[in-house]
């Protein structure tokens, strides 16, 4: 069975400030991990993955993810946030016949 | 480019009756399929997929039922709606292998 955690409900930052959400994966073999956000009333729009190769991957909107394979990680980075990345995230991990597993989301509010 | 088209928007219906939502697909062959629903604006439940023209997984027992008449078509049905079946729904493709998936704009249903 795979599982994903994402620890936090909520994340809060100043604008400028650096921005990270948590995210921490089970899976039998090797992960295929990804990074999802989602605006109010859209569906989920991809930011990046990390399937093989090097541990940091960068994505879309200047966010990146760092992959731990010994502390089955796979945290959301920013290193200014922006009013604008404010927002639902989700980290998934696969693959399972076919199927990702979703962790529950974690709502990103950056103030001005 | 690929892209994925979801109607309608927004739904409002009453209790009992009928419901079909439509989900289709462009710019891709032999996708996978995936309906999803979001209730709260919160986690993502997966609700059914397929990996083929006739070929349905359904992960929750439930009111509700999906079809996939053409390749790249994807539809999700009720006989009889229930409160319960009100939320957000997503419709998704994917391709084999690395499992990463693309999600439609998606459709608010309210069941009165």
């Amino acid at each position: 069975a795979q599982s994903v955690a994402q620890p936090e409900d909520q994340v809060n930052v100043a604008e400028g400030n650096p921005l990270t959400v948590k995210c921490t994966y089970s899976v039998s073999g090797n992960p295929y991990l990804f990074w999802y956000v989602q605006y109010p009333n859209r569906g989920l729009q991809f930011l990046l993955k990390y399937i093989t190769g090097d541990n940091l991957v960068k994505g879309s909107y200047g966010f990146e993810a760092e992959f731990n394979k010994s502390q089955t990680s796979f945290h959301l980075k920013k290193p200014s946030a922006l009013v604008s990345d404010s927002a639902l995230y989700f980290c998934a991990v696969g693959p399972n016949d076919y199927k990702l597993s979703f962790g529950a989301g974690t709502t990103v509010t950056v103030r001005a | 480019s690929q892209t994925i088209h979801q109607w309608p928007a927004t739904l409002v219906q009453p209790v009992g009756s009928p419901l079909s939502l439509e989900c289709t697909v462009e710019g891709t062959s032999n996708p996978n399929l995936y309906w999803y629903r979001q209730a709260a604006g919160r986690g993502l439940q997966l609700l059914f997929y397929s990996v083929g023209i006739g070929q349905i997984s359904s992960e929750v027992p439930q009111n509700l039922s999906a079809s996939r008449p053409q390749d790249r078509q994807f539809i999700l049905s009720s006989k009889k709606l229930l409160l319960s079946d009100s939320g957000f729904y997503l419709c998704a493709w994917g391709t084999s292998g690395y499992n990463e998936q693309f999600f439609g704009p998606g459709t608010r249903l309210t069941v009165l």
